[in-house]
């Protein structure tokens, strides 16, 4: 059974860089039919997705956040990261991260999400 | 963007009822790519319904999806106690992918 894990640290400065990786157990990080995102929660808001990578290291992001974001994967380790720059206190969040499938697109399986505080 | 918006932001009622959530966008949406999501506390997101109208694995059939276009909806046909949770709507015709607000349906 896939599962993904998130971790970093929970505590960031603003203007600094915020910085989450996501391991994968239990299948195949380079599943052809599968993508892999992060997406994050404000404390009493919805969700908002902030991008998606696939195994070939190919990204789109959330043209919102756009500027401050940068994935990557890392297959050999099963992980994948989120990098978000210049943080705020707006980009206080749960973080969680999500696969993907190709053919519809919808997130089957979930992190248990990690809890990012911007502040000083 | 295609901007999703859920009704009621509320819902309450109680264990045995019926339950019907609403999801309405802000142009067509292809029915391939809209998806329904459960969200509790502490706990990982749970994916419900795919394509509109089909359930995931796991997911009991008293869940239920339909519409097309721009009006979509979930029903769940009789609640159970850990069924009161916050339900999330989710598109991807076009980018950003975008989330609904949610509705939150709680204990009467």
């Amino acid at each position: 059974q896939v599962q993904l894990q998130e971790s970093g640290p929970g505590l960031v400065e603003p203007s600094q860089t915020l910085s989450l990786t996501c391991t994968v157990s239990g299948g195949s990080i380079s599943s052809g039919t599968s993508y892999w995102s992060w997406i994050r929660q404000p404390a009493g808001k919805g969700l908002e997705w902030i991008g998606r990578i696939y195994s070939s290291g190919s990204t789109n992001y959330n043209p919102s956040l756009k500027s401050r974001v940068t994935m990557s994967i890392d297959t050999s380790r099963s992980q994948f990261s989120l990098k978000l720059s210049s943080v705020t206190a707006a980009d206080t969040a749960v973080y969680y991260c999500a696969r993907g499938v190709t053919q519809h697109w919808a997130f089957d399986i979930w992190g248990q999400g990690t809890m990012v505080t911007v502040s000083s | 963007e295609i901007v999703l918006t859920q009704s009621p932001g509320t819902l309450s009622l109680s264990p045995g009822e019926r339950a019907t959530l609403s999801c309405r966008a802000s142009q067509s949406v292809s029915s391939t790519y809209l998806a329904w999501y459960q969200l509790k506390p502490g706990q990982a997101p749970r994916l419900l319904i795919y394509g509109a109208s089909s359930r995931a694995t796991g997911i009991p059939d008293r869940f239920s999806g339909s519409g097309s276009g721009t009006d979509f909806t979930l029903t769940i046909s009789r609640l159970q106690p850990e069924d009161f949770a916050v339900y999330y709507c989710q598109q991807y015709t076009t980018s950003p992918l975008t989330f609904g607000g949610g509705t939150k349906v709680e204990i009467k």
